[in-house]
């Protein structure tokens, strides 16, 4: 199993700044991942985060708005770039184990309102 | 891509009453199934999941699912829930072989005492 600490825990900002999540892992995993949880909604991939390669997003994604920074295996950070009311969500870093069948971990989220 | 329904979005029971969650994946291929639990202000954890095998799972704190095939379904159940229960149910699916996790949509659950 993997333990993943996300900071911010929650965070209120103001609309045009932006924010940076960090996720930090207790073991070496290759595949990071970064979900979004809108209230009522369920979670959307945003971004697969590689250690050694481009983070791949998903279809409505951008690296413009998502920046994401993978500079070893036990760590990530997404940043939230010009953050506008809609982004307010629950940000979520996940992780799996580099092997088939395997169960992903999350870590407890980051809880953003934009203001 | 696969996608995954979850219907009943907000279950309210008694304790002792027995829970059934519906799941529903669209994905004509192999896939590996997960239900997972997030507790109030708790992060997700899994439930239980279904690689191969044996398409009756059995989970953590006696819920169970059943896969079947035929009809693109892994419903969870639990035949006695208790006020511990309460908590936001998630089914999600992958592609065997891409590791990308589709999720429904949720169902918060709660268990009156």
């Amino acid at each position: 199993s993997a333990v993943i600490s996300q900071k911010p825990s929650r965070d209120i900002c103001q609309r045009g700044t932006s924010l940076t999540i960090q996720c930090q892992v207790d073991s070496q995993v290759t595949m990071m991942f970064w979900y979004r949880q809108q209230p009522g909604q369920s979670l959307t991939l945003i971004a697969t985060a590689n250690q050694g390669s481009e983070a791949t997003y998903e279809s409505g994604f951008v690296i413009d708005k998502f920046p994401i920074s993978r500079p070893n295996l036990t760590f990530s950070t997404l940043t939230v770039s010009n953050m506008s009311p809609e982004d307010s969500s629950i940000y979520l870093c996940s992780v799996r184990e580099d092997s088939l069948n395997t169960e992903a971990f999350f870590g407890q989220g980051t809880r953003l309102t934009v203001v | 891509a696969q996608s995954v329904s979850q219907h009943n979005h907000h279950v309210i029971l008694s304790e002792a009453a027995s829970l059934e969650l519906g799941c529903n994946y669209s994905y004509g291929g192999t896939v590996n199934l997960f239900w997972y639990v997030q507790y109030p202000g708790q992060h997700l954890q899994l439930l239980l999941k279904y690689f191969s095998g044996d398409p009756l799972v059995k989970g953590i704190k006696g819920f169970e699912a059943e896969f079947i095939k035929s009809k693109f379904s892994f419903n969870l159940r639990k035949p006695s829930v208790q006020w511990s229960d309460t908590a936001e149910y998630f089914c999600a699916v992958n592609a065997r072989g891409n590791n990308r996790l589709a999720f429904g949509k949720g169902n918060q659950v709660v268990v009156i005492p």
